[in-house]
């Protein structure tokens, strides 16, 4: 099966500070999310984006498919950001195989 | 819309034991699934159903029963509970058209077993 890749495992950050989290994968694929799971395990939808480059408010990402990576970017990071930030991914269809999340930690 | 939700949220089980886990959209989603996350590791795919009456594996199938009599709900069967099933699950839920589409987790239900 597909095989999935992310890095940083751990970051912390000061409030106000830009990172870059990176998703590798091994196949090509029809179907990538990124998910933030917030402190409390809920796991909310940041971005479906399987191809190109889409952004909403503070948070951007960039998937490179022929070069097989995700790269989701926290400009301006805030406490709120804290979380463990997980990229799913299927080659083929809607069964996700999860990355094993980058925990992030941002320290007023 | 409720989206996705998820019943109990949590639950303490002893081993031999026998439980069902619900799981409820109600977005009209044709496909529907369940993940299991063990501590510090990401999500893995139990069970999946593409539609009322279709049900196939994931990757961690095993001491798991599931059916979907309905295009709402889908509930996973724990037959006999085991300490290594210990962990949190999620009902996730997406269009599927024949393509992939966006999924939708509900909130989790945490599941000890003792």
């Amino acid at each position: 099966g597909i095989q999935v890749e992310q890095s940083p495992p751990d970051l912390i950050l000061q409030e106000g500070a830009n990172s870059t989290l990176r998703c590798n994968f091994s196949d090509s694929v029809n179907n990538l999310q990124w998910f933030h799971q917030n402190p409390w395990g809920q796991l909310i939808n940041l971005f479906y984006i399987p191809s190109g480059t889409k952004q909403n408010g503070r948070l951007s990402a960039t998937t490179v498919a022929t070069e097989r990576y995700s790269l989701l970017y926290i400009s301006s990071s805030q406490t709120t950001d804290s979380g463990v930030y997980f990229c799913g991914l299927d080659d083929a269809g809607n069964k996700l195989t999860f990355g094993g999340g980058t925990r992030v930690l941002v320290k007023p | 819309n409720a989206g996705v939700t998820q019943t109990p949220k949590f639950q303490v089980l002893k081993t031999g034991q026998s439980m069902t886990l619900q799981c409820a959209q109600d977005m009209n989603h044709e496909y529907m699934s369940w993940y299991r996350q063990d501590p510090g590791m990401g999500l893995r795919l139990i069970h999946y159903s593409v539609g009322a009456g279709i049900t196939d594996q994931g990757e961690v199938p095993n001491g798991y029963n599931v059916s979907r009599s309905t295009t709402e709900d889908f509930p996973l069967r724990l037959l006999s509970a085991a300490p290594s099933q210990t962990s949190v699950y999620f009902c996730a839920s997406s269009i599927d058209r024949g393509t992939p589409y966006e999924q939708y987790f509900g909130p989790g239900t945490r599941l000890t077993v003792t």
